[in-house]
């Protein structure tokens, strides 16, 4: 089973804050990705990326930015934090050759 | 871009019943439909899922059935039990680089 480990699990923010979520995969995948999971949504794309030092757009991605900075690590940025950006967020990640995403726990991010 | 309705926000059933879970999408060019599974206060894992090469699947009491021409795809739970319930979400990919689009989740309930 893949393994994916988010951090933190939990954060708590003001407005204007500046955040950074962070996700490690340890199966060698290619893909990562980061989505934001809200009631009645679903989960939505914010920025996903090939491999190192590649990153692309998602569905949903004002307001955030993001690096991978190596094949293992995928970060997720919000600089200037928004009560809108209260929300879950799971980072996942999929080999190239396979479609299956394998999801991390989730991080709980409250936005005051 | 791709949309993904699911039909069904609450689904309840009685054990040993079955269930059906139902997802439209748009883009005739989707070609992969996942299936991933939520429990309560969990992340998501993959549960079953279908290529358009084929209009059924079927793994245990999982079967996935897809109709390209109605761009329509539905989740069969046979033999429910009480650890299937959790919060189902469908989705759909056009295939390149595994960018999925989530339907909204539907929240299934097995009751004793």
């Amino acid at each position: 089973e893949a393994a994916v480990t988010q951090s933190p699990r939990n954060k708590v923010t003001v407005t204007g804050g500046n955040v950074t979520l962070s996700c490690r995969q340890t199966n060698s995948h290619n893909y990562m990705y980061w989505y934001r999971q809200d009631t009645g949504h679903g989960l939505r794309l914010i920025h996903y990326s090939y491999g190192a030092g590649n990153l692309q757009i998602g569905d949903v991605p004002d307001g955030y930015k993001a690096t991978r900075t190596t094949q293992e690590d995928f970060f997720l940025l919000l600089e200037l934090a928004s009560p809108s950006q209260t929300s879950l967020y799971f980072c996942a990640s999929s080999d190239r050759q396979k479609d299956t995403q394998y999801f991390g726990p989730g991080t709980r991010l409250l936005v005051l | 871009g791709e949309k993904v309705e699911q039909h069904e926000s609450t689904l309840s059933v009685r054990e040993g019943d079955s269930a059906v879970i139902n997802c439209t999408y748009t883009d005739t060019a989707s070609s992969y439909f996942p299936w991933y599974k939520q429990e309560a206060g969990k992340s998501l894992h993959f549960v079953i899922d279908i290529r358009s090469n084929v209009d059924r699947k079927q793994s245990q009491r999982l079967t996935v059935l897809l109709d390209k021409k109605a761009k329509r795809f539905s989740l069969h739970i046979t033999a429910t039990q009480p650890e299937d319930s959790a919060i189902y979400f469908c989705a759909a990919s056009i295939g390149s680089f595994n960018k999925l689009t989530f339907g909204a989740g539907t929240r299934l309930a097995v009751c004793p």
